[in-house]
């Protein structure tokens, strides 16, 4: 199916453990991002990939690693989960956003660490 | 940096009254402007978006903004109210200044539609 996926949609880990959030899209576009969405807080950056091996952290990067090897791939690890990085992420992407293009969102991981 | 404010965090109608959500930015430079909506456990899905030209913007569900550069401002609206329109709502901008154009999103109004 065409769109943007993530898996897995629902994720429960304990502190200190690696986990890997993937995101999917077909559509080839350019630009990826990842947020994260915290009641009180609204949706942040967390990195975005303006094209395949270019990444750039956003405003709230710490603790997370991202990769690009594939232009429909963008991956994000927490090395070592901690109880803050309890969230919803979303990942979106983009053909053009410097042309006023719109963001298309996943349906979002709720991730707990515990 | 770019900053949204979106007054009010919850924000109650009737079935059938007038939906105004607010939103107000600060930028030095001209922005993009974006409505997002988020029904529960979904992702978001774009209303409607402010790039250039006409400053009255037409959306998805009836939803419609206008861009008013004097005021900073890009307020959401609908005339008739549903109840399928309970929901968050999300105003956001895209600073060409700032990372790869992301978005930078108000904390959302949460609409609440009453019979």
């Amino acid at each position: 199916d065409a769109g943007i996926t993530q898996s897995p949609r629902y994720k429960i880990t304990e502190t200190g453990r690696q986990v890997t959030l993937m995101c999917h899209q077909t559509w080839s576009h350019s630009y990826m991002f990842w947020y994260r969405q915290d009641l009180g807080h609204g949706l942040r950056l967390i990195y975005y990939s303006a094209a395949a091996d270019i990444t750039d952290k956003g405003e709230v990067p710490d603790g997370y690693v991202v990769s690009r090897s594939k232009t429909e791939n963008f991956p994000l690890t927490l090395e070592s989960a901690t109880r803050s990085q309890t969230s919803v992420y979303f990942c979106a992407s983009s053909a053009s956003p410097g042309q006023g293009y719109e963001q298309y969102f996943g349906p979002g991981t709720r991730l707990t660490v515990t | 940096a770019q900053s949204v404010t979106q007054l009010g965090s919850h924000v109650s109608v009737s079935e059938g009254a007038l939906v105004l959500l607010r939103c107000n930015y600060s930028s030095s430079v001209p922005p993009y402007l974006f409505w997002y909506v988020q029904y529960p456990n979904q992702g978001l899905q774009l209303l409607l978006k402010y790039t250039t030209g006409a400053t009255l913007v037409k959306g998805i569900n009836g939803f419609e903004a206008e861009f008013k550069k004097s005021e900073t401002s890009f307020h959401l609206t609908k005339p008739s109210a549903h109840m399928s329109d309970a929901a968050e709502y999300f105003c956001a901008v895209s600073d060409p200044r700032s990372s790869g154009y992301a978005l930078n999103f108000g904390k959302g109004t949460s609409l609440l539609v009453t019979p």
